[in-house]
Order: C-alpha cells, then sequence, then structure tokens
C-alpha cells in the first residue's frame, strides 16, 4: 500500500534561511508524488508535484523539491524562508490502486518562520 | 465558479442530528473527492465520484456516511445520527479527470462539531 511520511511535527526556520521539509514515501510502482499548503482555516493549495523526469522540481511561491528514489524521498526546500510561508505542509502520494487519481496525505508539518 | 465552493463553513450539530455537506465543485471538473480532516492530521479519503458515479467508497467509516453527485456536479455528503468522532473538517476536491497524475483543487472545508 502506498504511504507517505512526515517525521516534523514542526519545523522552525529563521526568516532568510533556507528551509527544508522532509517526506518519505513507500510505494509500488512509479511514485507520483506531491506537495500542497494549508493556512489556517483555508482548504489546501497544490504547491509542485514529481511525476517523472528531472529529480529537482520547481513549483509555487518559489518551493523546490527534490525527490530521491534511492532515500525514497521527496523533500520540501525553499532557499530563503519568508514569514508569510508559515503554514501547514503535507506530502502527497498517488495511490496506485484503482485508477481514481486519490491522494494519501502524509499528518502534516508545521513551517514557522520567525523574523 | 472559480474554485471548488463547499458550505456550510461551520455546522454544531447535537449527536444524533442527521447532517448535510454540500460541495459544488470547479465547472467541468468529472472527478470530485471528499476527504476527512482531524485535528491535527492529515486529510483520509472518504470517497470519490467521476461524474455521477461513485466509483471508490472504501473510505467511508460506517454506513452513517452517505454520498451522492446525482448530475454530475453538485455534490452531497451526508451524515446521519452524528456522533462526537464525527467532528472533523471535511474538504471537497474536484480534478479535470481521474485517474491521471493532475492535482486536486481543494474547497475551504466544512468544520463540523458535534455536541
Amino acid at each position: 500500500a502506498q504511504s507517505v511520511a512526515q517525521p516534523e511535527d514542526q519545523v522552525n526556520v529563521a526568516e532568510g534561511n533556507p528551509l527544508t521539509v522532509k517526506c518519505t514515501y513507500s510505494v509500488s510502482g512509479n511514485p507520483y508524488l506531491f506537495w500542497y499548503v494549508q493556512y489556517p482555516n483555508r482548504g489546501l493549495q497544490f504547491l509542485l508535484k514529481y511525476i517523472t523526469g528531472d529529480n529537482l522540481v520547481k513549483g509555487s511561491y518559489g518551493f523546490e523539491a527534490e525527490f530521491n528514489k534511492s532515500q525514497t524521498s521527496f523533500h520540501l526546500k525553499k532557499p530563503s524562508a519568508l514569514v508569510s510561508d508559515s503554514a501547514l505542509y503535507f506530502c502527497a502520494v498517488r495511490d496506485g490502486s484503482g485508477n481514481t487519481g486519490k491522494l494519501i496525505f502524509g499528518q502534516g508539518t508545521t513551517l514557522q518562520v520567525k523574523p | 465558479g472559480a474554485g471548488v465552493s463547499q458550505s456550510p463553513r461551520y455546522k454544531v450539530a447535537k449527536r444524533g442530528q442527521d447532517v448535510a455537506l454540500r460541495c459544488d465543485p470547479i465547472s467541468g471538473h468529472v472527478s470530485l473527492f471528499w476527504y476527512q480532516q482531524a485535528l491535527g492530521q492529515g486529510p483520509e479519503f472518504l470517497t470519490y465520484f467521476q461524474n455521477e458515479a461513485q466509483l471508490d467508497k472504501s473510505g467511508l467509516p460506517s454506513d452513517r456516511f452517505f454520498a451522492e453527485r446525482p448530475e454530475g456536479s453538485v455534490s452531497t455528503l451526508k451524515i446521519q445520527r452524528t456522533q462526537q468522532e464525527d467532528s472533523a473538517v471535511y474538504l471537497c476536491a474536484s480534478s479535470s479527470s481521474g485517474g491521471n497524475t493532475g492535482e486536486l483543487f481543494f474547497g475551504e472545508g466544512s468544520r463540523l462539531t458535534v455536541l
């Protein structure tokens, strides 16, 4: 069965510093991986996805993620954090069973960027 | 509409009451998903529609939960005889097609509190 794990409940970083939010996955077959962000009392917003191709994927708001097959990881990164990046981040994998396109989400990581 | 719209945004129900949550997906989106997000957790899949057909309801926690999408557009998630453990945010998402690698577009959710 497909699954993702986000080992950190919270990540704290100072504004202007680089940030990394970790995600590891377990899939059978080719992984389709996603990152979403959730601001308070809002729905999830798509950031980026990896389907195939370059291991470094660029997404919205200056975020990028690096797909590493050998380490089964898909960490989210940003070179310079902003206070406005503070939010809840979810990694997700597409469920390969059936053909619905449904996503399986991790538990989420709270990113706190301090001025 | 421009995005996925959900109503009501907040619902307080007494234990045992029935509730109905509405989702209006992005116009033309074939696929519609319902997720349940408990406090501090990632979204958990409930059910999936492709047009009016409910192709996957494996995530519905009990037979008290029922979803429909009779005309392939608006969907309603109904919870009968609500219990306290049903308290959560219910998220609706739509996608332009199912079984592909496209991202899901989420509504802001309906927060259900069962007293």
